[in-house]
């Protein structure tokens, strides 16, 4: 079984300054990584994923992850963020193989002027 | 544009009054997805479909069934919704396999009175 554990339920953060949002995962089998962001009262969109390759992956709206193996962690990032990244973020693990993903409890990013 | 359509958007039942969430899409994905998102909590997977093929979660009650007559659709159907049973429904699709996109429509949100 897999689970993903993301530590900040919420994460309030100025508007232009840089962001990280963290995620780490257990599985006992190779997963598939995702980020996927939520707008109020909409569905999931994704913003990255994770297959293999190169740990640094980069998104759409200017995110980028990077996939540590040792540390089963795949923190999201942005190095400048703006009021309209105001949402909240999933990260998901997929076994590989497998179609299905368990969602981590996500993590509100709060930007203020 | 290629989506995944939820209908309706809002739905409002009484409680043990049976009610169905419709889903369609037009990216000819073989899998289809419901999912279960209660106030700030992470999507649940109920269960899904691979092609014709059923595929429920242990945990997912009895109460709720789902039906795919045909590629395009795909319902979710609460036989005696409860008031628990409040809370976001998530239809997505994706090509088969671990490393495919999850493709979300905008949900539908169900108040049981």
């Amino acid at each position: 079984a897999q689970s993903v554990t993301q530590l900040d339920s919420q994460v309030p953060v100025f508007e232009e300054a840089p962001v990280e949002l963290r995620c780490n995962y257990s599985s006992s089998v190779s997963v598939y990584l995702f980020w996927y962001v939520q707008y109020p009262n909409q569905g999931l969109q994704l913003l990255l994923k994770y297959l293999s390759g190169s740990t640094l992956v980069k998104g759409i709206n200017g995110f980028e992850a990077e996939f540590n193996k040792s540390q089963t962690s795949f923190h999201l990032r942005k190095p400048s963020v703006h009021i309209s990244d105001t949402a909240e973020y999933f990260c998901a693990v997929s076994p590989s193989g497998y179609s299905t993903l368990t969602f981590g409890k996500g993590t509100m990013l709060l930007v203020s002027p | 544009d290629a989506m995944v359509i939820q209908n309706p958007r809002y739905q409002v039942t009484q409680f043990g009054k049976p009610v169905t969430l419709s889903c369609s899409q037009t990216l000819n994905h073989n899998v289809m997805y419901w999912y279960q998102q209660k106030s700030s909590q992470a999507p649940k997977l109920l269960f899904h479909y691979y092609d014709k093929d059923f595929n429920n979660e242990a945990d997912t009650p009895d109460n709720f069934q789902s039906r795919r007559p045909n590629t395009s659709f795909c319902f979710l159907d609460i036989r005696s919704p409860g008031l628990g049973d409040a809370a976001m429904y998530l239809c997505a699709t994706s090509r088969a396999g671990g490393q495919e996109t999850q493709y979300f429509g905008p949900g539908t949100r169900l108040l049981v009175l």
